[in-house]
């Protein structure tokens, strides 16, 4: 167990909807991160919280949207969902923003149908 | 271009034999080299991680970076059918960890 807690484990909605995926990162991790893995894409970084502050933005879409909260956990929201978005999303904290032993989470798999 | 490239596999080799994982990679300005192991419906572990060039072992694992080559590697020695995983490189780059494809290896008894 790495210690950063991700829900739903899974995730089945429709096409043009909403949703929102939780993370709760290790005891005294201050930075989130969230990746997309996909079977053509692999691993793609989506973005970073650093103490409740966006860090660095990767290939994150427009429709996609992240915050981290005072107590720390961090949510992704995904909108206007396409068949194209389905996927597992993973979520990584770790310590500071430099270099650090990233530990993730077993992530959400969301399914567009 | 991306910045870090890995042969997506699959590779199958017999337990005991020694398996080799590679990377390359664009940015010479990357300093931070590791090597994550995910198994099915799992999330990314990490297995090792080195700093600039040279080598770093661990047990049956020994990660190594050229960074004249940009080139960085994985050795598994005496490999046994639990290190059957997707095997993925990742570099630190400013404020994110880069990504291979990640190599699906499959040791058979």
């Amino acid at each position: 167990d790495s210690g950063v807690t991700q829900t739903p484990k899974h995730l089945i909605t429709a096409t043009g909807q909403r949703v929102t995926l939780r993370c709760s990162p290790r005891s005294g991790d201050l930075s989130v991160y969230w990746y997309q893995q996909s079977l053509d894409q692999g691993l793609q970084f989506l973005i970073q919280y650093y103490n409740g502050e966006e860090r660095a933005k990767g290939n994150i879409l427009e429709r996609f949207s992240a915050q981290q909260f005072p107590d720390l956990h961090s949510e992704l929201n995904l909108s206007s969902l396409e068949l194209g978005d389905s996927a597992l999303y993973f979520c990584a904290s770790s310590v500071t923003t430099g270099f650090s032993e990233a530990f993730f989470g077993q992530g959400t798999r969301l399914t567009v149908v | 271009q991306k910045e870090v490239e890995q042969d997506p596999g699959p590779l199958s080799v017999p337990e005991g034999a020694i398996v080799s994982l590679n990377c390359t990679y664009s940015n010479s300005a990357f300093q931070y080299f590791m090597w994550y192991r995910q198994y099915s419906r799992k999330g990314p572990e990490l297995l090792m991680y080195t700093y600039s060039s040279g080598n770093k072992e661990d047990g049956r694992f020994t990660a190594q970076v050229d960074k004249s080559s940009k080139y960085i590697s994985l050795f598994i020695r005496d490999s046994q059918p639990s290190d059957s995983a997707t095997y993925l490189c990742a570099i630190q780059g400013a404020q994110k960890l880069v990504f291979g494809q990640g190599t699906r290896l499959t040791i058979n008894p």
